[in-house]
């Protein structure tokens, strides 16, 4: 059983569309975090949700929005795509905040968007 | 700006021997570092931690330890083994909760 899973896994879309990643965690966790991989494979945080609040937003471009319906999920939805949003997005989810004993994350498979 | 700075992008170590993977970072705010491992296609998976009131964290084969003067820590894999073949992330927090990463080593155990 799965601890933390994204669906879909691979998406493959044209420039303009919206899109949407799922993200479900039955860890019992209260943090949910997205991440997104670049093409020189740094993992940058780009949203963090404590008990459904949003407490992380990095400087992302307002077209990415995240929805957390519960504690259990974090759905990513993203207007017009650009070819720059191709990338590997990872899900994943921590007890406590980041950093410190009991922070540590737990990652899910990742979704490799390809924008064309 | 990245924090983490992992130089090596790639180490190959024959089985049995060390491996000694490297991270240094910037941001003198961070207090917690970790590593941690991923195969391809599958996510990243926590490895082993180390808070800045330690200078070394011991868990089987892998030990991390922190030198907080030069800003710099270190993963060492001992005996290395096939299945350690992965690349390793080094990453770092502070008090803004923020886990930053760095670009990762590729570790080829070779038999």
């Amino acid at each position: 059983d799965t601890a933390v899973s994204q669906t879909p896994k691979y998406l493959v879309t044209q420039m303009g569309n919206d899109k949407s990643i799922k993200c479900e965690q039955n860890l019992g966790h209260d943090t949910m975090y997205w991440y997104k991989q670049d093409s020189k494979k740094f993992l940058k945080i780009m949203f963090s949700y404590n008990n459904k609040e949003l407490i992380i937003n990095e400087t992302v471009p307002n077209r990415f929005s995240p929805k957390s319906p519960d504690k259990a999920h974090l759905n990513l939805h993203i207007n017009s795509l650009e070819l720059g949003d191709s990338a590997v997005y990872f899900c994943a989810s921590s007890q406590l905040l980041a950093g410190g004993g009991g922070g540590e994350l737990f990652f899910g498979e990742g979704s490799r968007l390809t924008v064309l | 700006d990245q924090q983490v700075k992992q130089n090596s992008p790639s180490l190959s170590v024959q089985e049995g021997r060390i491996s000694i993977l490297n991270c240094d970072y910037t941001n003198s705010m961070f207090d917690y570092f970790l590593w941690y491992k991923k195969y391809p296609a599958e996510g990243p998976t926590f490895l082993i931690s180390i808070s800045s009131i330690k200078d070394k964290n011991e868990d089987g084969r892998f030990t991390v330890f922190l030198n907080k003067s030069a800003k710099h820590l270190s993963l060492h894999i001992v005996p290395s083994q096939p299945g350690d073949s992965a690349v390793y992330f080094c990453a770092a927090s502070g008090t803004d909760y923020k886990l930053s990463f760095g670009a990762g080593t590729t570790v080829t155990v070779r038999a």
